[in-house]
């Protein structure tokens, strides 16, 4: 069974300009969430989804947003990027919200 | 607020020897309770878990045991191996509300060294 696949691994983005980072979740799963990294604030929650409606949303600007399709996969997208946003992009996917999450490898995203 | 914290690191160990990560946590509801461990340059593994107290995790010679009267998940390992070098985060996934965001520690490098 294929994992969680993040798409693109590395990215180098300049500030002003807008990023869209992709996830497709492991099959059969319905619940997707998105968390960044970075080394000063650690991981933090961004959104989940389930079953394409948005259920949650962290403690992010209204630039940062999100959606799911109706085959699960979901995307992320950051517009007017600051030097701040450059971090490890972790999308996660679960069969329902509330059990165990498995993590794909991530997006770097770099802003310069 | 849900939070979670663990051990600071790094923390550096000699193979074969035993390894504890102490991990406590502060939930409102009845928190599922995990182990993540990140290679470097890799994203988050699912190394293991416990849904209710008591519950015991185990994986790969990991264990650790939720202990609700202590709020705490400690990560143990009898015999640590240079492969296991990476940082480990304590987690929990609150299922009491409607919220089922994972809230993490702030990780802990461990080194093993041969």
């Amino acid at each position: 069974k294929a994992g969680v696949t993040q798409t693109p691994r590395y990215l180098i983005k300049t500030r002003g300009q807008q990023v869209t980072l992709s996830c497709s979740p492991i099959s059969g799963h319905r619940s997707v969430s998105w968390y960044q990294q970075t080394p000063g604030q650690g991981l933090q929650f961004l959104f989940e989804y389930f079953s394409e409606t948005q259920r949650n949303k962290g403690n992010f600007p209204g630039r940062f947003s999100g959606r799911q399709f109706s085959n699960s996969r979901s995307e992320m997208n950051v517009s007017t990027l600051e030097l701040g946003d450059s971090a490890l992009y972790l999308c996660a996917s679960s069969l329902a919200p509330a059990v165990e999450a498995f993590f794909g490898q991530g997006t770097r995203l770099t802003v310069v | 607020g849900n939070s979670v914290t663990q051990m600071e690191g790094p923390v550096t160990l000699s193979e074969e020897a035993f390894l504890t990560i102490n991990c406590t946590y502060t939930a409102t509801g009845y928190p599922s309770l995990f182990w993540y461990v990140q290679y470097p340059g890799e994203g988050l593994q699912l190394l293991l878990k416990a849904t209710k107290a008591d519950d015991k995790g185990s994986n790969k010679g990991f264990e650790a045991t939720y202990r609700k009267e202590t709020t705490s998940f400690h990560l143990e390992k009898g015999s640590v191996q240079v492969s296991d070098s990476a940082v480990y985060f304590c987690a929990l996934r609150d299922s009491g509300g409607s919220n089922y965001k994972l809230t993490f520690g702030k990780g802990t490098l461990l080194t093993v060294n041969p």
